[in-house]
């Protein structure tokens, strides 16, 4: 079975300043790791995935991820936080080969001016 | 390209009715999802598609919840009495095949069961 433990319901970060989201997961075979991001009364968008390549991914809207396998992590970061960054942000994990998600339970992301 | 268009947006209904979403997936996409979102939680499965066959329903609360896919297009959930805890919203997302790693989802449907 996989599971992912998103920490911190909430995250407030004043703009210009570092974004970081925390994504753990627990998974039997290796993993694909994901960040969808969710604009209120909208559907999830792709931010980005790590599917067994490099370790270090880069997404869309200056947001990036590391996976790593010995701390079974894969937390989002952006180095300078704008106000549009605001939104829920979700982990999801699945098994190679499929495409079935299991998302954590979202972090929202409050930016201050 | 067309994105996955949902409806109705918005759904309003008192208990022990029933009601209906509908999901049309973009074009091509043999893959279809139909996930529940309640507030404050990430989306949960619900049930998937590969055209229109059934790949995964293990957690459809089957004996209130349908799905069909008939001709492996667009596709509709059904709730049939409905409860208050199935206050969410109903999300529907494509991908081009079972293992694609890719979803594209719709914006939604919000169900308020009062």
């Amino acid at each position: 079975a996989q599971s992912v433990t998103q920490l911190g319901s909430h995250v407030s970060v004043s703009e210009g300043a570092l974004v970081l989201l925390r994504c753990n997961y627990s998974s039997s075979v290796p993993p694909y790791l994901f960040w969808y991001v969710q604009y209120p009364n909208q559907g999830l968008q792709l931010l980005l995935k790590y599917t067994s390549a490099a370790t270090l991914v880069k997404g869309i809207n200056g947001f990036e991820a590391e996976f790593k396998k010995s701390e079974t992590s894969f937390h989002l970061t952006k180095p300078s936080a704008h106000m549009s960054d605001a939104a829920e942000y979700f982990c999801a994990v699945s098994r190679s080969g499929y495409s079935t998600l299991t998302f954590g339970k979202g972090t929202m992301l409050l930016v201050s001016p | 390209e067309a994105g996955v268009a949902q409806s109705p947006r918005y759904k309003i209904i008192e208990k022990r009715q029933s009601v209906a979403f509908w999901c049309n997936p973009i074009s091509g996409h043999a893959t279809l999802y139909w996930y529940q979102q309640i507030l404050g939680q990430g989306p949960k499965l619900l049930i998937q598609f590969q055209n229109n066959g059934v790949v995964d329903d293990s957690q459809l609360p089957k004996d209130r919840f349908s799905a069909e896919r008939l001709k492996g297009v667009d596709s509709t959930l059904k709730i049939q009495p409905a409860k208050l805890e199935d206050s969410a919203v109903y999300l529907c997302a494509s991908t081009q095949g079972q293992v694609s790693n890719e979803q594209f989802f719709g914006p939604g449907t919000r169900l308020t069961v009062l």
